[in-house]
């Protein structure tokens, strides 16, 4: 079974560009979440959809970040415009249950 | 809102000795309880997950884990260490799918 995958595995951009990172889930997962991981940190929870709705996304800086599943499926994490303390790595995950699997994120560095 | 705290940010043990990294988590429901690992620059690795059967929750590479209600603990042990377990230990918190993190123990292996 294919797992989680995202692209691109690395970015780094200067602060003030706009970025997108792109999340696939696995096959027939109804729930996709995103995650930012600052280094030394866990990660956060940014938002939760479930199929093509939003669950959650109450800590997601909307001024900047938004993020789309618009078909149920692939979905896309944008950060527009980007400030230094954007620089993590974003994780996507998904699930049918309660276990979450994890893509091997995008790490992020604004300059 | 449920969270979880790691007691120890690093732990540092010689190879062949036992592990012990713990963890506390305070919920307000019957929570599911996941360690997870991370290896450098990889995605995050379910070890192991608690969704209240047994207390006593054997995982992957000979990690277990014990959930204790009355010590709202659920630490992560294992027999021997090995090289290869190096890496950063997550233990996460969930309910009903919104999965907290704690901040990370790092795990270091000692020839």
């Amino acid at each position: 079974e294919a797992g989680v995958a995202q692209s691109p595995r690395y970015k780094i951009i200067e602060k003030r560009q706009s970025v997108a990172f792109w999340c696939n889930p696995i096959s027939g997962h109804a729930t996709l979440y995103w995650y930012q991981q600052i280094l030394g940190q866990g990660p956060k929870l940014l938002i939760q959809f479930q199929n093509n709705g939003v669950v959650d996304d109450s800590q997601l800086p909307k001024d900047r970040f938004s993020a789309e599943r618009l078909k149920g499926v692939d979905s896309t994490l944008k950060i527009q415009p980007a400030k230094l303390e954007d620089s993590a790595v974003y994780l996507c995950a998904s699930s049918s249950t309660e276990t979450q699997y994890f893509g091997p994120g995008t790490r992020l560095l604004v300059l | 809102a449920q969270s979880v705290t790691q007691l120890d940010s690093h732990v540092s043990v010689s190879e062949g000795t036992p592990v012990l990294l713990r963890c506390n988590y305070s919920s307000s429901y019957s929570p599911s309880l996941f360690w997870y690992v991370q290896h450098p620059n990889k995605g995050l690795q379910l070890l192991l997950k608690y969704t209240s059967a047994a207390t006593l929750v054997k995982g992957i590479n000979g990690f277990e884990a014990e959930f204790k209600k009355s010590e709202t603990s659920f630490h992560l042990t294992k027999p021997s260490a090995h090289m290869s377990d190096a890496a950063e230990y997550f233990c996460v918190v969930s309910e009903a799918h919104d999965m907290r993190f704690g901040a990370g123990t790092r795990l270091t292996v000692k020839p």
